[in-house]
């Protein structure tokens, strides 16, 4: 158990609904980090929040949005789901740069 | 933008031998970070190792030690007494100093230990 805790593990939904995956990091960890794992991509970074604000912003579609609670758990909301958005979404928590970052074990979303 | 190459695709060896993987990297910054990530058909992503630019030691973590070559923008992963259990994709990560906080990753590498 790395800490940072993902739900859920899988999910499997019809194009065009929306979906809320959840993530609480590591105890003391200030930022999470959302990434998205496809075959043909690789890992993309999505998005980041530290301590309740947004801090970064990779490459992430206007339908899908993020937050981050005041109790540091965070959702990451995908809507209007496309076939292509089917891949292994990835939360992460870090403490400092040094020590990198701590993954969760993924949501894998299948859209149909 | 940073960038992160992991050069070959896959890779395989045979159980107690010796491999290494190789990453480069593309950036302007003097201070940051480097990481070799592994996941196993787990899918979990585990922390192998990592090392900071401003040191000159290469980074060991038991069986797996780094080649840091900082003026090459080089950064190989060797794996030594190979195991079973190190069959897995192995992900190269930049993390700058001055870009903000994300990590880039390489495309990784796929690596088969043989019995």
């Amino acid at each position: 158990d790395s800490g940072v805790t993902q739900t859920p593990k899988h999910l499997i939904t019809a194009t065009g609904q929306r979906v809320t995956l959840r993530c609480s990091p590591r105890s003391g960890d200030l930022s999470v980090y959302w990434y998205q794992q496809s075959l043909d991509q690789g890992l993309q970074f999505l998005i980041q929040y530290y301590n309740g604000e947004e801090r970064a912003k990779g490459n992430i579609l206007e339908r899908f949005s993020a937050q981050q609670f005041p109790d540091l758990h965070s959702e990451l909301n995908l809507s209007s789901l496309e076939l292509g958005d089917s891949a292994l979404y990835f939360c992460a928590s870090s403490k400092t740069d040094y020590y990198g970052y701590t993954f969760g074990s993924g949501t894998r979303l299948t859209v149909v | 933008a940073q960038t992160v190459t992991q050069s070959q695709p896959e890779m395989s060896v045979q159980e107690a031998e010796t491999v290494t993987l190789s990453c480069t990297y593309d950036t302007s910054e003097n201070n940051y970070y480097l990481f070799w990530y592994k996941q196993p058909p787990s899918r979990q992503m585990i922390l192998v190792i990592r090392q900071e630019a401003y040191k000159q030691q290469n980074a060991t973590e038991n069986r797996f030690s780094v080649n840091f070559q900082k003026a090459a923008k080089s950064f190989s992963l060797k794996i030594s007494d190979s195991q079973l259990g190190d069959t897995a994709m192995y992900f190269c990560a930049f993390k700058g100093g001055n870009t903000g906080n994300q990590f880039y990753f390489g495309t990784g590498t796929s690596l088969t230990v043989i019995p």
